[in-house]
């Protein structure tokens, strides 16, 4: 079974651009969520969606979005590029939405944004 | 709020040694624990599960213990080798989202 696939691998996008993210879970998984990895704060919870609906969303400004479509692949997007935003940004898919102990996640390769 | 702590931050063992990894968290209310291995500049990989109500999960050399009501999990690797080398991240599942430590980057010498 293939695994969690990210595209593209790497970006290099400059201040005030936006940017999109792809994220495809593993077949049959539902729920997608989205984690943005820096040196300083490590992981950090974006946003979960199941079922092509937000279900949780962690604490990052508007400009931070996503949307799930209905083949459970997902895309995030990033308005008004700033400096920080800089990250490895890795989604994970798992069968069910979080509220689970069987609930495993699985991530895919990441996306490395550079913002200059 | 859930905090999640790896100690060490870093640690560097000669091939073949047994080590242990610890994590510790705050808000005992989880569904599960996982244990990830994170290799420079790539993805997490998921080494073990263990759900809530059990103490521990065994995947070859690799065992994870759990222990929810101190708030705590350890890592054991048996008989390291340098291929095991890379940072190794524990998290929670709150059923919010997954809550991760710093990890623990380790480095094993032949």
């Amino acid at each position: 079974k293939a695994g969690v696939t990210q595209t593209p691998r790497y970006l290099i996008k400059t201040r005030g651009q936006q940017v999109t993210l792809s994220c495809s879970p593993i077949s049959g998984h539902r729920s997608v969520s989205w984690y943005q990895q820096t040196p300083g704060q490590g992981l950090q919870f974006l946003f979960e969606y199941f079922s092509e609906t937000q279900r949780n969303k962690g604490n990052f400004p508007g400009r931070f979005s996503g949307r799930q479509f209905s083949n459970s692949r997902s895309e995030m997007n990033v308005s008004t590029l700033e400096l920080g935003d800089s990250a490895l940004y890795l989604c994970a898919s798992s069968l069910g939405s979080g509220g689970s102990s069987y609930n495993e996640q699985f991530f895919g390769p990441g996306t490395r944004l550079t913002v200059l | 709020k859930q905090e999640v702590t790896q100690i060490p931050a870093a640690l560097s063992v000669p091939e073949g040694e047994n080590l242990v990894l610890n994590c510790s968290f705050t808000d005992s209310a989880i569904y599960n624990l996982q244990w990830f291995r994170q290799d420079p500049g790539k993805g997490l990989t998921s080494l073990l599960l263990i759900q809530s109500s059990q103490r521990e999960q065994t995947s070859g050399r690799l065992n994870a213990s759990l222990d929810k009501s101190s708030g705590r999990s350890t890592l054991y690797i048996a008989a390291s080798q340098p291929g095991d080398s890379a940072t190794y991240l524990c998290a929670t599942n709150s059923g919010y989202a997954l809550n991760f430590g710093k990890g623990t980057s380790l480095l094993v010498t032949p």
